[in-house]
């Protein structure tokens, strides 16, 4: 089974820190994707990777940064945290292939900035 | 850009009832993806079709390509089936809908 884990499963910040999410998957995936999940707006894009070293924006990249050095892992950055920023953040991976682009999610880790 | 709508945003059933929810998109897609989110966050992936049916237990997915439209069905509904349910459409990215939250009644 494709095993996606996530750093935290609840974590919580000051405004104006540096936060740092990690996400690890098992299967050798070359997409990584970070999203954000809020009542009423469903998941956001705010990130994908489609390879080492490869970034894309999504929908919402304001306030946020990624880094991929390696393929099993995919880190979403929050430079200065603010309120607005929490959130349940969720990573999900998939490697291209028959079918379509079928998506592995981790658990979520649930962010709050006070 | 894709437009996905679902409906109904929330739904009450009781148990053993049969239930349907159903996902719209706006533009061609090669896949559409159906997940299933559990209180706690974990998102699960039920079904991913481009075309006809799928079914996997007590759970029926179909798709109808012209329409642009999908259905996810769930017979005899039990308790343990209440979630919130996402459809995805993959037209090179995901694009998700909002979710139907499920609650099923003993």
């Amino acid at each position: 089974d494709v095993k996606v884990t996530q750093s935290s499963r609840y974590l919580v910040k000051r405004t104006g820190e540096k936060v740092f999410l990690e996400c690890v998957q098992d299967m050798d995936h070359e997409n990584m994707f970070w999203y954000r999940q809020d009542p009423g707006l469903g998941l956001r894009l705010i990130y994908f990777s489609y390879d080492v070293k490869m970034k894309e924006k999504g929908d919402i990249p304001e306030g946020y940064s990624v880094s991929r050095e390696k393929k099993e892992r995919f880190s979403l950055i929050l430079e200065s945290a603010s309120t607005n920023q929490t959130s349940m953040y969720l990573c999900a991976s998939s490697s291209p292939g028959q079918g379509g682009n079928e998506q592995f999610f981790g658990p979520g880790t649930r962010l709050t900035v006070l | 850009k894709n437009e996905v709508e679902q409906s109904p945003q929330n739904l009450t059933a009781q148990e053993g009832e049969f239930i349907t929810i159903n996902c719209s998109y706006s533009v061609g897609i090669s896949a559409l993806h159906w997940l299933q989110q559990h209180p706690g966050g974990g998102i699960v992936s039920l079904f991913m079709l481009s075309s006809g049916k799928k079914k996997h237990g007590r759970l029926i997915a179909t798709i109808n390509i012209q329409e642009k439209h999908s259905s996810l069905h769930i017979t005899a509904s039990h308790p343990r089936d209440s979630a919130v349910y996402i459809c995805a459409a993959i037209s090179g990215q995901l694009t998700f809908g909002s979710g139907t939250q499920l609650t099923v009644l003993p």
